[in-house]
């Protein structure tokens, strides 16, 4: 079985100010970890990914997360907050060997304040 | 968003009408999905077609039946529907590699609003 949990509903952050959104996941093997960006009646749009190697993942829009095996973590960063980062943020994942479907996490709504 | 459409993007349905949300996908990927987003929730997966299976979500109502007539169509045919299946109804695309699997990356469609009255 695979889950993952996002433990914030909401973060709000002044524009300029650092963004973290949280992600921890369980599988039973090794993870493909994705993080994704919804906007207002769009769909979901993928930002970055982590398969293997280094820990630190650039995506889009100067986002980065960084993958914490020993702490089951994938957290999503941005040093620098822009008012348009507002949006509904998920994290998803896969267990690499067993298990095709994505699990998503009930996702974190991101306020940017200008 | 022209990799993934589609329509409609809005559906108003009584409990008792027969309708059909349709998908194409432009990506030439080799899989499809449907999944349910309601409010607060975690994305609901309802089916998965690739090019070696479907899978089906063993707890996805009979009310919701799938279609997925060639690599690059999908349809989810909506009958008797209740309120509660009112919700956006997200297709994707990914490929996927000879063994289902793999670490691609899936490409969402803008949903299809659903309102069940």
């Amino acid at each position: 079985a695979q889950s993952v949990a996002q433990p914030e509903d909401q973060v709000n952050v002044a524009e300029g100010n650092p963004l973290t959104v949280k992600c921890t996941y369980s599988v039973s093997g090794n993870p493909y970890l994705f993080w994704y960006v919804q906007y207002p009646n769009r769909g979901l749009q993928f930002l970055l990914k982590y398969i293997t190697g280094d820990n630190l993942v650039k995506g889009s829009y100067g986002f980065e997360a960084e993958f914490n095996k020993s702490q089951t973590s994938f957290h999503l960063k941005k040093p620098s907050a822009l008012v348009s980062d507002s949006a509904l943020y998920f994290c998803a994942v896969r267990d690499r060997l067993n298990d095709y479907k994505l699990s998503f996490g009930a996702g974190t709504t991101v306020t940017v304040r200008a | 968003e022209t990799g993934v459409t589609q329509t409609p993007r809005h559906l108003v349905m009584g409990m008792t009408n027969k309708k059909s949300l349709k998908c194409e996908q432009h990506l030439g990927h080799n899989a499809m999905y449907w999944y349910k987003q309601s409010a607060k929730k975690p994305l609901e997966l309802m089916f998965v077609y690739n090019f070696k299976e479907q899978t089906e979500n063993n707890s996805v109502p009979s009310r919701f039946s799938p279609e997925c007539p060639n690599s690059s169509h999908l349809f989810l045919h909506l009958h008797t529907l209740q309120p509660e299946d009112s919700a956006l109804y997200l297709c994707a695309s990914s490929q996927v590699d000879v063994r289902g699997i793999g670490a691609y990356e899936q490409y969402f469609g803008p949903g299809t609003r659903l309102t069940v009255t």
